[in-house]
């Protein structure tokens, strides 16, 4: 296991359109979480699940964005009708058990660029 | 609303010294606090752990405070080396959240 994984590693894409991002996680984990990160800032939190669930959403996740973990292993995050403000870097997070006592282990994030 | 504040955005030191980095934050309690360093285009990994309880942890050259009367961490690097130059995020959680709260970072730079 090489750690979280995160594909593609960049994104470039047209204002409008649709993009779909995977991550997998460390396979002990079974909490993971998705994180925004803009340039000079820290990560925002977005979403988080334990195994299949979604258990939290920030406000931060509009309708546009969905994000789903089918049976607890691998995640994706969609987001519809892409705007300039959804440049970042998605960043996927996993943990073993609560991160208040092991801490995050993220992956390489992917850099989304709307034009 | 909650706020947190890392020292100003950057700091340059000279190798050898020991470099302190400073968290400051407001309307929160909380239970955990975290730091974590990130390299630029890669993803932040953890680096210490304390909790509300506890007042330092030690790891090999890295020290972390945390006073919960002043609001305030801090993290040290001691003998503090060029390939320690990165961004350094502190991080608060509480006991009901799932999701941590970072700083806005501060990156660090050693000089040789």
């Amino acid at each position: 296991d090489t750690g979280v994984s995160q594909n593609p590693r960049h994104k470039i894409t047209k204002r409008g359109q649709n993009v779909t991002f995977r991550c997998d996680p460390i396979s002990e984990h079974n909490r993971l979480y998705w994180y925004r990160q803009t340039l000079g800032q820290g990560p925002e939190f977005l979403t988080y699940f334990q195994n299949e669930a979604q258990l939290e959403k920030s406000r931060l996740l509009s309708d546009r964005f969905s994000a789903e973990r089918p049976k607890g292993s691998f995640s994706t995050l969609e987001i519809q009708r892409t705007e300039q403000g959804d440049s970042a870097m998605y960043l996927c997070a996993s943990s073993f058990g609560r991160p208040g006592d092991y801490g995050y282990t993220f992956g390489s994030g992917t850099r989304l660029t709307v034009v | 609303s909650q706020k947190i504040e890392q020292n100003s955005e950057a700091l340059n030191i000279q190798e050898g010294k020991t470099a302190t980095l400073t968290c400051n934050y407001t309307n929160y309690s909380p239970a955990y606090l975290q730091w974590y360093r990130q390299d630029p285009g890669r993803g932040p990994v953890f680096l210490l752990l304390i909790r509300e309880n506890e007042k330092e942890k030690r790891k090999e050259r890295l020290k972390v405070t945390f006073d919960t009367t002043l609001k305030q961490s801090l993290f040290h690097i001691t003998a503090s080396q060029p390939a320690d130059s990165a961004t350094y995020l502190c991080a608060l959680g509480s006991n009901y959240g799932q999701n941590f709260v970072f700083g806005p970072g501060t990156r660090l730079s050693v000089l040789p």
